[in-house]
């Protein structure tokens, strides 16, 4: 069965300290991973796909990494504004399958 | 990134009542688009995919009868939730695929509320 699984759970931060959120996943046929944003009372932004292990994409201070069996979303240096869950995907035989998300909190 | 949107973005009913939440896909054409349903501090849950010109496919537990999806277009998709209970209010998010590729943009969501 296909699963994705997120952690930690939730993630509280200092401006500046950076960190990374790990999504690990069982999935037969990987057709992508993707990461998204989603902030409160709002549909979830797009991100990054990555579609093969050691693949990696970077937009500003996030930077997503893929192996065989997990992603990782590494935020360098976060500011406040980043604030938000970040959810992981993985599209297997005919949907995407959803982890719970990580809640991120940056404080000044 | 393609755009998605949805309407209306909030609405409140009484139980009993059938609402109708429109999806629509703004600048590329969408011969599949996805209902989510999401509850609050969880993750998306699939509904159903909803598939132009004909029916949609449903998920396991998801009543096709209470939940009827239209997919008339290539750009719209409409849920309509009939005979609403408060236990239906929720948070339902639409999504359709970009072109060419599996990535899937996200519309605003809707919030409902029944009363």
């Amino acid at each position: 069965e296909d699963q994705v699984t997120q952690s930690p759970e939730a993630l509280r931060l200092q401006e500046g300290e950076s960190s990374s959120l790990n999504c690990s996943y069982t999935v037969s046929g990987l057709r992508g991973l993707f990461w998204y944003r989603q902030d409160p009372g709002k549909g979830p932004e797009f991100l990054f796909t990555l579609y093969s292990a050691g693949e990696e994409k970077e937009k500003e201070r996030l930077k997503a990494t893929l192996t065989k069996k997990e992603s990782f979303l590494h935020i360098t240096a976060p500011k406040p504004e980043d604030s938000a869950t970040y959810l992981c995907a993985v599209h297997g035989t005919d949907k995407l399958i959803f982890g719970t998300g990580t809640r991120l909190q940056v404080f000044p | 990134g393609a755009v998605v949107s949805q309407h209306p973005s909030r609405v409140i009913c009484k139980s009993g009542t059938s609402v109708k939440i429109e999806c629509r896909s703004l600048d590329f054409q969408a011969t599949t688009m996805f209902w989510y349903r999401q509850f609050p501090k969880q993750s998306l849950m699939l509904m159903a995919t909803s598939n132009e010109g004909s029916k949609a496919t449903y998920e396991q537990g998801v009543e096709k009868d209470k939940f009827l999806i239209n997919h008339a277009s290539l750009t719209l998709s409409t849920l309509t939730v009939t005979s609403a209970h408060p236990e239906d209010s929720s948070f339902y998010i639409c999504s359709a695929f970009g072109t060419g590729n599996y990535e899937q943009y996200f519309g605003p969501g809707t919030r409902l509320t029944v009363t």
